[in-house]
């Protein structure tokens, strides 16, 4: 099993162009999430989805973000207009129901500038 | 709101000797607890866990400690070595949540020095 897969690892870009993010889970896993990692905040979860419907998104700062699960295999996290106070590490992670567990992937690390 | 707390950012222990991480919750609703290890540029990786059900888990080096009177539990790493530095992470499971949600502390950053 590959884990948990998300590209780019890195992504710079300049305030105002539009970023995505990717990320495809462990096959079989029915839950997704995204999260944040800062150092002021620690891990921040921002949305999540079971069975490629979006759970619960409240942790999503504002609506320059959005997410979207179109299967079971693949989910996106857009930024639109980027800002510099979106800088941070972007994790996925999956799990399987029944399983407490997450397994995250590697992250991507943005850099607004 | 955050429900589970790590209220030391930072420790750093000399090699041979014990870490003791912390934690410390507010959801009587929480029934399972798990630690995380992250490395740089690296994803969390799942270390150990703990069901409330009990008080006590090992593995090895690493022992959790769950007191659910006092909510708070504690990770022990017994001897510390180099390799465990990293950002450790404390994390809760609402059993009142249908859903398979974790709650995150914000991490502690252990240095273990030789």
């Amino acid at each position: 099993d590959a884990g948990v897969i998300q590209s780019p690892r890195h992504e710079v870009t300049e305030m105002g162009q539009e970023v995505t993010l990717r990320c495809k889970p462990i096959s079989g896993h029915d839950y997704l999430f995204w999260y944040r990692q800062t150092m002021m905040r620690g891990l921040e979860l921002l949305i999540y989805f079971n069975n490629n419907v979006p759970i619960d998104d409240s942790g999503m700062p504002e609506d320059r973000f959005s997410a979207k699960m179109p299967n079971a295999s693949f989910s996106t996290l857009k930024i639109q207009p980027s800002e510099p106070r979106d800088s941070a590490v972007y994790f996925c992670a999956s799990s399987l129901s029944g399983q407490y567990g997450y397994t995250f992937g590697s992250g991507t690390r943005l850099t607004v500038v | 709101d955050q429900q589970v707390k790590q209220n030391s950012p930072s420790l750093s222990v000399q090699e041979g000797r014990i870490s003791i991480l912390n934690c410390d919750y507010t959801n009587s609703m929480f029934d399972y607890f798990l630690w995380y290890k992250k490395y740089p540029a690296e994803g969390p990786t799942f270390l150990i866990s703990i069901s409330s059900i009990k008080d006590k888990n090992e593995d090895g080096r690493f022992t959790v400690f769950l007191n659910k009177s006092a909510k708070h539990l504690s990770l022990h790493i017994v001897p510390s070595q180099p390799g465990d530095s990293a950002v450790y992470f404390c994390a809760a499971h609402d059993r009142g949540s249908t859903l398979g949600r974790l709650y995150f502390g914000r991490g502690t950053q252990l240095t273990v020095w030789p």
